[in-house]
This record gives C-alpha cells, structure tokens and sequence, in this order.
C-alpha cells in the first residue's frame, strides 16, 4: 500500500531564504507526482507535476525534482516571500485508469517579513 | 471558465442530520472523485466514480454515500453527521488517468 510522508510537518523562514521542503514515498511504480499548495480553509491549487519520466520540473521560482527510484521528491522554493505561506502538500498517482491521488500530510510554510 | 464548482463553500449540519455536498463540472470529464480532509491532515480519498461505476474505498464508512445523476453533477451524501466527520470535502474531476481538477472545497461543521 503506497504511503506519503512529508517532512517537515511545519517550517518558520525569514523573506528571501531559499527553501527546501520533502516528499517520500514507499512504492516507486507511480505514474505521476504533483505538488499542490493550500491556503487556510481553501482548496488545492496545482503547482507542479512531474511525471514519472522527469526528473524535475520549473515554475517561477518553484522547483520540484523526483527520484523515483529513491521514492523522493523535493520542491525548491527560492527567495521565499510572505505570500509563500501556506501549506505544501505532495501527492502520488499510481497505475491504473483513473487520477487518483494519495497525499501526504503537508508542510505548513510560515515565511517571516 | 471550465471548472469544479461546489456548493456551498460552508455548511453547518445538526450532529445526526442528514446532509448532502454537491459538485458540478463543465469540464465533461468521466471520472468524479470525493475525498475528505481533515484539519491538519491529508485528504483522503472517499470514493470516485468512473462513468457510471461507483468505486468505494475499502476504509469509507457506510455512514458516507455517493450520487451521480448525470455527467455532470456528484453528490455526496452523509446520513448521520457525527463530529468526527467536520472536514473540508474536496471534489475532483479527471479524463481517465489525467492529473485531477479540484474544486474549492466545502468545509463542513456539525453541531
């Protein structure tokens, strides 16, 4: 059964500090990995997708790399803002016909003025 | 705007009272999925619908059901509201194995 971890549970920076946030996950036959942010009390919003053929992927200043064969994904966040904050979460699709996602449990990212 | 969309975005249910969470999408994609999200935690996949099919997760409590009328719209339905179901519901659509769309979430308060 795939299982999703992330560490750390929670993460305080000061603005401008580069940042980096994990993601591990025990059964290494996913399709795909996609790193989502949620802001208190919303929903999802789709950050980055990698699929199982990548080994990273860029938006901005967001950076997210997998090894799949190690079962880790990280996102990179560079010079980190206030508007960072918010939590980080990281899911995994495995095989099969349908987008199902396992999560992990989130980093909640407190960026500091 | 194609979209999830789902209603409302706060609900407050009576400990024991029925009640039901909506979602619609314009997207017309075939499978609609339902997890639940409890504060601090990961969100849990509840059951999807492929199509027609309905597909249980094997841990989803029987207190929890699901409707699809049509393409469209999926509702999610909780018989008997307890205080450990207040969560924020999450529905998502896909084509097949696509990455999911996600709606807003309904956060749900039983009293």
């Amino acid at each position: 059964k795939q299982e999703v971890t992330q560490i750390p549970a929670a993460l305080s920076v000061p603005e401008g500090e580069n940042l980096v946030l994990n993601c591990s996950f025990t059964d290494s036959a996913i399709y795909n990995l996609q790193w989502f942010r949620q802001d208190p009390g919303k929903g999802l919003t789709s950050l980055l997708l990698i699929q199982s053929s990548q080994r990273e992927q860029t938006s901005g200043r967001l950076n997210a790399s997998l090894d799949k064969s190690s079962g880790r994904s990280t996102l990179y966040i560079a010079a980190s803002q206030p508007g960072d904050s918010a939590t980080y979460l990281c899911a995994v699709h495995g095989s099969g016909n349908t987008g199902k996602l396992i999560f992990g449990q989130g980093t909640t990212l407190q960026v500091k003025p | 705007d194609a979209m999830v969309i789902q209603n409302p975005r706060y609900q407050v249910t009576q400990f024991g009272k029925p009640v039901t969470l909506s979602c619609s999408q314009t997207l017309n994609h075939n499978v609609m999925y339902w997890y639940q999200q409890k504060s601090s935690q990961a969100p849990k996949l509840l059951f999807h619908y492929y199509d027609k099919d309905f597909n249980n997760e094997a841990d989803t409590p029987d207190n929890f059901q699901s409707r699809r009328p049509n393409t469209s719209f999926c509702f999610l339905d909780i018989r008997s509201p307890g205080l450990g179901d207040a969560a924020m519901y999450l529905c998502a659509t896909s084509r097949d194995s696509s990455p999911p769309t996600f709606g807003s979430g309904t956060r749900l308060t039983v009293v």
